[in-house]
């Protein structure tokens, strides 16, 4: 079975700062995907990015980066230059068709 | 493309009544899922159609709930008897079949409330 966990219950930074959040996700399976979601507090889930298990290369994008590590099942998502618009739950998910989602971490960018 | 639509968006109901959930996807996805969200958790997988078949059903998904999506396009989700417990929000979401284009988006949800 797999299992998403999002240790960070809750982040709060200051408007400029950059901010990681961790995911570690479990699975017996050799190939995945993974997720990470964003839900502002109007309740949609929007999706930001998405990574195979079989790509370990880093990313970036605009202000956001990845880092996956197949070895420690983790899935780390950082925010560059927070704004307060970026305050929401994050959720990390991973799976093939049907996703798994961790618990969430709540972000609150104070300006 | 106008993104999955749900409606209603909230729904307060008494217990033992039935309610139905509408999901509209975007046009060209052939998958639809239905996911359900308490506070303070992750969204958990419900079931899921490729077209109008109805490929697997989580355990979470009791007798008393039942999902359709007769001709491929829109989908319902039905709880009969509502109990307390099914207070949640319910969440669609579409995609592609194909595997290297199965983001799914989610719509906004409807907010079951049981009275």
């Amino acid at each position: 079975a797999q299992k998403v966990t999002q240790a960070q219950t809750e982040i709060s930074v200051v408007e400029k700062e950059d901010v990681t959040l961790d995911c570690v996700y479990e699975t017996r399976d050799t190939t995945y995907y993974l997720f990470w979601y964003k839900q502002p507090p109007s309740g949609e889930l929007v999706f930001l990015i998405r990574r195979n298990s079989f790509d370990e290369q880093n990313e970036i994008s605009g202000r956001y980066s990845w880092n996956f590590q197949k070895s420690t099942s983790s899935f780390n998502f950082t925010i560059t230059a927070s704004q307060v618009v970026d305050s929401a739950v994050y959720f990390c998910a991973g799976g093939t068709y049907k996703y798994i989602f961790g618990t969430g971490t709540r972000l609150k960018v104070l300006a | 493309d106008t993104g999955v639509s749900q409606n209603p968006r909230h729904k307060i109901t008494k217990r033992g009544q039935n309610v139905t959930f509408r999901c509209d996807p975007i046009s060209e996805h052939n998958r639809l899922y239905w996911y359900r969200q308490t506070l303070g958790q992750g969204p958990e997988f419900l079931t899921y159609f490729q077209n109008e078949a109805q490929l697997e059903k989580s355990r979470l998904l009791s007798d008393r709930f039942s999902a359709e999506r007769p001709k491929g396009s829109f989908s319902t989700l039905e709880i009969q008897r509502t109990e307390q417990g099914d207070s949640a929000m319910y969440l669609c979401a579409s995609s592609l079949s194909e595997v290297a284009k199965n983001i799914q988006y989610f719509g906004a949800g409807t907010r079951l409330s049981v009275l």
